[in-house]
């Protein structure tokens, strides 16, 4: 059972571009939203997160927008660089059932120089 | 302070013999996750645990896994008469009481000969 549906399963920017990666949930009780970066061969990282509280968290070229009504919340990596190319994964924590962590599916981001 | 370490990064088991996956969480932290990942493909959840205690094992394996963290030493994944659809990455996660900030482990990468 996917409790944080992500979109789309794969992307290609081109340098400088905009990539946009969409996520979706449907557990009101999830009150934490991290986004992790994953590099071949390598474990994912946290890159950036938000709460509920705000609706937008930028970090460089990185944001969090967040629609708490919509249960959806998405990253933007402004001006794309081919080291951006990488497996994104959204998640979500509960703050019931002793703080669970759950994962989108992942996005396979590809930008092309 | 050092992160998640697991070990080992490679295991190669031949079928039918058990597999052993250790993850040391990051000091201070009480929560791990263990995840499954396929080539090209998401993180499946599998267990979450917290010391001496598993939360849910909703995606885990009815048979042959198991998982546990003792109050001393590493949370260990058991994999008993292993089989080649068992070869993936297997990371482990861990964060502190909140849930928050999950830190990622390089993962091991077990291959069903």
């Amino acid at each position: 059972q996917q409790q944080v549906k992500q979109s789309p399963q794969s992307l290609i920017v081109q340098k400088g571009g905009i990539s946009i990666i969409n996520c979706a949930y449907e557990n009101t009780a999830f009150d934490y939203f991290p986004w992790y970066q994953q590099f071949p061969g390598k474990g994912p990282a946290l890159l950036i997160a938000i709460r509920p509280d705000v609706s937008e968290k930028k970090e460089g070229r990185f944001t969090i927008s967040f629609n708490k009504s919509a249960k959806q919340f998405s990253l933007h990596i402004m001006d794309s660089q081919p080291g951006d190319s990488a497996t994104y994964f959204c998640a979500a924590r509960s703050n019931t059932n002793n703080n669970d962590m759950r994962f989108g599916a992942g996005t396979r981001l590809t930008v092309k120089p | 302070n050092a992160g998640v370490m697991q070990n080992p990064r490679h295991l190669v088991r031949r079928r039918g013999q058990e597999a052993r996956l250790r993850c040391s969480p990051m000091k201070g932290h009480s929560h791990v996750y263990w995840y499954r990942q396929l080539p090209e493909e998401g993180l499946k959840f599998m267990v979450y645990l917290q010391k001496e205690n598993i939360i849910d094992e909703s995606g885990m394996p009815k048979e042959r896994f198991s998982a546990e963290f003792p109050k001393e030493g590493p949370s260990i994944l058991r994999i008993q008469q292993v089989v080649r659809g068992d070869s993936a990455a297997y990371f482990c996660a861990s964060s502190p009481w909140d849930g928050t900030e999950a830190f990622f482990g390089q993962g091991t990468r077990l291959t069903v000969v």
